[in-house]
């Protein structure tokens, strides 16, 4: 059982470059979600998602992309990076929107 | 809408002394309260979670907090603290049917020997 796990752990890109993050979970959860964490802001939340096949907007969407094709699996696109997306990606599941979250170990982006 | 207010940034003490961190949130609901903890260069735990049915909740490490509806409050609390407890600590909200978990922006928590 390895709870959340996600891929790539660590990146460079270029400004305008795309790339997509994966997040995996065996626990059979139905929602899923990605967050961002930079210094002094917490985590906040970018897309997530209620079931397959379904999608929704967070706090701060503008530049992502994800799709939900596989209940176990939530992909973030990011189509045209910039620098301001530099950060530290979390992805959490949970088996329904009380319950823990459970996270990833996180992915870090450095955007050049 | 619900927000979070963690109260320091930055809380300092010495192995064996009292552990305090504070945590304020707004919720038109009755919220589901939770505390988690980031070691360096890690993912985010579970340390406890208030989900209304005791207001004193105890969580791992030897941790608990209070939930105090007049002081809209959730601060967390350890009698005595360990070299292994420095770490960044988040309170987080949640309410009603809202999916969304909001955050506080965290309170590193250092230990000295």
């Amino acid at each position: 059982n390895a709870g959340v796990t996600q891929t790539p752990k660590f990146r460079v890109l270029k400004t305008g470059q795309s790339m997509t993050l994966l997040c995996a979970q065996d626990m059979n959860h139905e929602y899923m979600y990605w967050y961002r964490q930079d210094p002094g802001m917490g985590l906040r939340l970018i897309h997530y998602s209620v079931g397959e096949g379904t999608t929704a907007k967070g706090e701060v969407p503008d530049g992502y992309n994800v799709s939900r094709l596989k209940k176990q699996n939530f992909l973030l696109g990011l189509e045209s990076a910039a620098p301001s997306q530099t950060s530290v990606y979390f992805c959490a599941s949970s088996r329904d929107s009380q319950e823990t979250q459970y996270f990833g170990p996180g992915t870090r982006l450095l955007v050049l | 809408a619900q927000s979070v207010t963690q109260l320091g940034s930055h809380v300092s003490v010495s192995e064996g002394a009292l552990v305090l961190l504070r945590c304020n949130y707004s919720s038109s609901v009755p919220p589901y309260l939770f505390w988690y903890v980031q070691y360096p260069n890690q993912g985010l735990q579970l340390l406890l979670k208030y989900t209304s049915a005791a207001t004193l909740v105890k969580g791992i490490n030897g941790f608990e907090a209070e939930f105090k509806k007049s002081e809209t409050s959730f601060h967390l609390t350890k009698p005595s603290a360990h070299m292994s407890d420095a770490a960044e600590y988040f309170c987080a909200v949640s309410g009603g049917s809202n999916y969304k978990l909001t955050f506080g922006k965290g309170t590193l928590l250092t230990v000295n020997p």
